[in-house]
């Protein structure tokens, strides 16, 4: 089983939509959870640290369950240039960082 | 606004020769990383290193890896013999304690 699995999509959305990414962990004895934002051949950016008791920053809000061992990521009003691969990630307690596969955002127009 | 810096973005070498990989860390983080993306593929960790040693390394990072902080600045990855399958993106990370980890801009490895 995959340590942390994302579907890879990709979704593809008007300009203006709301979308939803889901992720889900493996290893209950994960302490960190992040959202990074990778364009194509380019480094991963932190987008946000994710928290149980959910947080937003502007048009994003991530939401830990660790009952479920589940990350979300939702979008509001989305962008043309949020289009990028959005990585769901988990630390431990050594802050290693362990990264999903990816799912792809496309918006159009 | 402070960033990781990686030189060279890319690195083109012959099959069996070393390669170093460098990286200027954030100045005041405390703990450094490299990983590795396979194009087409995940992330994936190879080393970090905290307080002078590697704290943790993964299966990637076989004896053909090592990692040295040389000076108060640099962060450099070596790989003693390269093969093909070594190619790859290779990024450097910091953190401080209990912050997020800041990625360099990556170096672009193609192994001939």
């Amino acid at each position: 089983r995959k340590e942390v699995e994302q579907d890879p999509g990709p979704f593809n959305v008007p300009e203006g939509a709301t979308v939803a990414f889901n992720c889900t962990y493996s290893n209950s004895a994960s302490q960190s959870f992040f959202w990074y934002r990778q364009d194509c051949r380019k480094e991963p950016k932190l987008l946000m640290s994710v928290y149980s008791s959910g947080n937003e920053d502007g048009r994003f809000t991530a939401q830990l369950n660790r009952a479920s061992q589940y990350i979300s990521l939702l979008i509001r009003d989305s962008k043309l240039s949020d289009s990028a691969t959005y990585l769901c990630v988990s630390g431990d307690s050594s802050y290693k960082l362990i990264f999903g596969s990816g799912t792809r955002l496309l918006v159009r127009p | 606004e402070p960033e990781v810096t990686q030189t060279p973005s890319h690195q083109v070498t012959q099959m069996g020769q070393e390669v170093i990989l460098r990286c200027v860390p954030i100045s005041n983080h405390l703990y450094f990383y490299w990983y590795r993306q396979i194009l087409g593929q995940k992330v994936e960790f190879l080393v970090s290193f905290y307080n002078n040693e590697i704290s943790e390394k993964s299966e990637i990072f076989d004896d053909q890896f090592s990692v040295e902080r040389p000076d108060g600045s640099n962060f450099t990855l070596k790989i003693r013999s390269t093969k093909l399958e070594d190619s790859a993106m290779y990024f450097c990370a910091s953190s401080g304690v209990n912050t997020e980890a800041f990625f360099g801009q990556g170096t672009r490895l193609t192994v001939v």
